[in-house]
């Protein structure tokens, strides 16, 4: 039962554009979302995260976006890079004791010089 | 100060065999994960250990499978009589505290033969 899901395996962008990566979830349970950055052969990153208590949060390029409602999170980075380049994965924690971090099968994004 | 070290990098072993995976978590960090990563597939959690013990193993395999993070030393994942379906990314990630961010390790990859 995939409880995070990422349904679009692959993503190409120009760079200079926006980049959006999607996600769903089904635990009603999640209040804690993040994103994680994964180059080949190497292990996660952690990029940006937010509290079920915002709809929004932002870091520079990197803005992730909630809606409760839709139990849908994006991620959207703008301007996109070439180093921007890799697997984003969505991943999501349920309240109470440590991070118990459920993962997505993530999205390859691939942007275009 | 340097991040979650996991050697070895590459591990092959032949059905039957064990395997052992290490990880030295962030200096101060007492927290440590463990992940594994089927091919295809996104990150799944094994288990959560505390120095000297183990608090959740709820997502390890009930059998051939240990994990322990003594006083003293690395983490160390076990997988005793490993089969070919065991070939995956084994992920280790620590953190400060309960709910601080995970940062992860490169990962062991296993292939069994």
């Amino acid at each position: 039962d995939q409880q995070v899901k990422q349904n679009s395996p692959s993503l190409s962008v120009q760079e200079g554009r926006i980049s959006i990566l999607n996600c769903d979830y089904t635990n009603s349970m999640f209040d804690y979302f993040l994103w994680y950055k994964k180059y080949p052969a190497e292990g996660p990153t952690f990029l940006i995260s937010i509290s079920s208590i915002k709809d929004k949060n932002e870091d520079g390029r990197f803005t992730v976006f909630l809606n409760k409602s839709a139990k849908h999170l994006s991620l959207h980075i703008v301007p996109s890079q070439p180093g921007d380049s890799a697997v984003y994965f969505c991943a999501a924690s349920v309240p109470g004791g440590y991070q118990k971090v459920t993962f997505g099968i993530g999205t390859k994004l691939q942007v275009i010089p | 100060n340097a991040g979650v070290m996991q050697n070895p990098r590459h591990l092959v072993r032949r059905r039957g065999q064990e395997a052992r995976l290490r990880c030295s978590p962030m200096k101060g960090h007492s927290h440590v994960y463990w992940y594994r990563q089927l091919p295809e597939e996104g990150l799944k959690f094994m288990v959560y250990l505390q120095k000297e013990n183990i608090i959740d193993e709820s997502g390890m395999p009930k059998e051939r499978f240990s994990a322990e993070f003594p006083k003293e030393g690395p983490s160390i994942l076990r997988i005793q009589q490993v089969v070919r379906g065991d070939s995956a990314a084994y992920f280790c990630a620590s953190s400060e505290g309960l709910q601080e961010t995970q940062y992860f390790g490169p990962g062991t990859r296993l292939l069994v033969l």
